[in-house]
């Protein structure tokens, strides 16, 4: 099976447009995990899904992100009036284990965001 | 402070030298501690994995963990220039998770 994907790879907008942004885990993954990595940085948590369920908010930067997992398998990062600030390689992570036992993660080749 | 702490390399050594990578870190509820290998434009993939205090061997790799002083280490012993890349140390309190920023090896042949 493949593993995890994100799309697209590549997303340039301009400061103040909305982007939305794709993950398919692993097929049958039960946790699905958002990080943003900024370059020469190591991945920051934002956020985490148990199936459907989002336990944790506490890492997404302000309220202009906002994630999605509504049937427990794809999941959206959706970032509202974009700022320069924002742009980073967005990373997606599945595990196949629920969060708190602490499985592997899955890593996906990420979505570069570039905010003009 | 950053919940965890990685020297960023830098870090260049010749084939077949014995690397030691390491991290400190200050939250106490940490409980798993990980080592992950990220090759340029790629996503990390997991090395190793602990639990608990001691050490853990998988062929050249040993991860070290002394919760006690809060800091852990990757030995890769028999460097290789297949090793070259960018290693992070990451952490968890079961639930979320903390990356350092990465180390960057190269082993030149």
């Amino acid at each position: 099976g493949a593993g995890v994907s994100q799309s697209p790879r590549y997303k340039v907008t301009k400061r103040g447009q909305d982007v939305t942004l794709r993950c398919d885990p692993i097929s049958s993954h039960a946790t699905l995990y958002w990080y943003q990595q900024a370059l020469g940085q190591g991945p920051e948590f934002l956020t985490y899904f148990n199936y459907e369920a989002q336990p944790d908010k506490s890492g997404l930067p302000s309220d202009r992100f906002s994630a999605e997992r509504p049937e427990g398998s794809i999941s959206t990062l959706t970032i509202q009036r974009t700022e320069q600030r924002d742009s980073a390689m967005y990373r997606c992570a599945s595990s196949p284990g629920l969060a708190g036992v602490s499985d592997e993660q899955f890593f996906g080749p990420g979505t570069r965001l570039t905010v003009l | 402070q950053k919940e965890v702490e990685q020297d960023p390399g830098p870090l260049s050594v010749p084939e077949g030298a014995i690397v030691s990578l390491n991290c400190t870190y200050s939250n106490s509820a940490f409980q798993y501690f990980m080592w992950y290998r990220q090759y340029s434009r790629k996503g990390p993939e997991l090395l190793m994995y602990t639990y608990s205090s001691g050490n853990k061997e998988d062929g050249r790799f040993t991860a070290q963990v002394d919760k006690s002083s809060k800091y852990i280490s990757l030995f890769i012993r028999d460097s290789q220039p297949s090793d070259s890349a960018t290693y992070l140390c990451a952490m968890s309190t079961g639930n979320q998770f903390y990356f350092g920023t990465g180390t960057s090896l190269t082993v030149i042949p």
